[in-house]
């Protein structure tokens, strides 16, 4: 069954240093999300992506987030400078989101620690 | 703004008990409602998706409600079995939106 897939699985960076998460979409899907779960609170939304460009963002997702989909597979999360704050789970999903075909499917997620 | 709660936040049952699992949202204007589980450390694996049109959905031993217009929608997982043990998580897209809004989650365990 196709998965979303996502590496690291875990990534320990310093403060102010820059990371890149990736994630492997299911294939045929065309929307694209980054979520993350802080540890012992609610999944939050981040961002959206259709048609190579954002779709829609949280309000947490600030000038130190960018998303880019460099090629036909790859769908990326920069942090450029990470503070201690965004020590966290990080889950990419993807949904064809057509009528009737809506659901997210979500991926294992990258553990950041930020230190 | 919408807000997803989720009640009980921890249930510990037998084995065999069927179960029933409670989300509301406080906002009615939705056009999904998703149902997760979340193992300890790991991803959310989609278990059912509720369209705003549709009553119920059923698979397997799982059957989601949903009852749009007070905010509410049940999981009822039936026969429990140790393997159910995780915490499961509601989410619910609002109309106008794409991302999905989650709730505080159920943890749960099935002891044998």
């Amino acid at each position: 069954e196709p998965e979303v897939t996502q590496t690291p699985s875990h990534q320990v960076t310093q403060m102010g240093q820059e990371v890149i998460l990736r994630c492997v979409p299911i294939s045929n899907h065309l929307y694209f999300y980054w979520y993350r779960q802080i540890l012992g609170q609610k999944v939050e939304f981040l961002v959206s992506f259709y048609n190579n460009e954002i779709s829609e963002k949280s309000e947490i997702f600030d000038d130190q987030f960018s998303v880019e989909r460099p090629d036909g597979s790859n769908f990326t999360l920069k942090i450029r400078s990470t503070k201690l704050e965004d020590s966290a789970m990080y889950f990419c999903a993807s949904s064809e989101n057509l009528a009737g075909q809506e659901t997210q499917y979500f991926g294992p997620g990258t553990r950041l620690l930020v230190l | 703004k919408q807000e997803v709660t989720q009640i009980p936040a921890a249930l510990s049952v037998p084995e065999g008990e069927n179960l029933v699992l409670n989300c509301s949202f406080t906002d009615s204007a939705i056009y999904n409602l998703q149902w997760f589980r979340q193992d300890p450390g790991k991803g959310l694996t989609s278990l059912l998706l509720i369209q705003s049109s549709q009553r119920e959905q059923t698979s397997g031993r799982l059957n989601a409600s949903l009852d749009k217009s007070s905010g509410r929608s049940t999981l009822y997982i039936a026969a429990s079995q140790p393997g159910d043990s995780a915490t499961y998580l509601c989410a619910v897209r609002p109309g106008n939106t794409d991302k999905l809004i989650f709730g505080t989650g159920t943890r749960l365990q099935v002891f044998p």
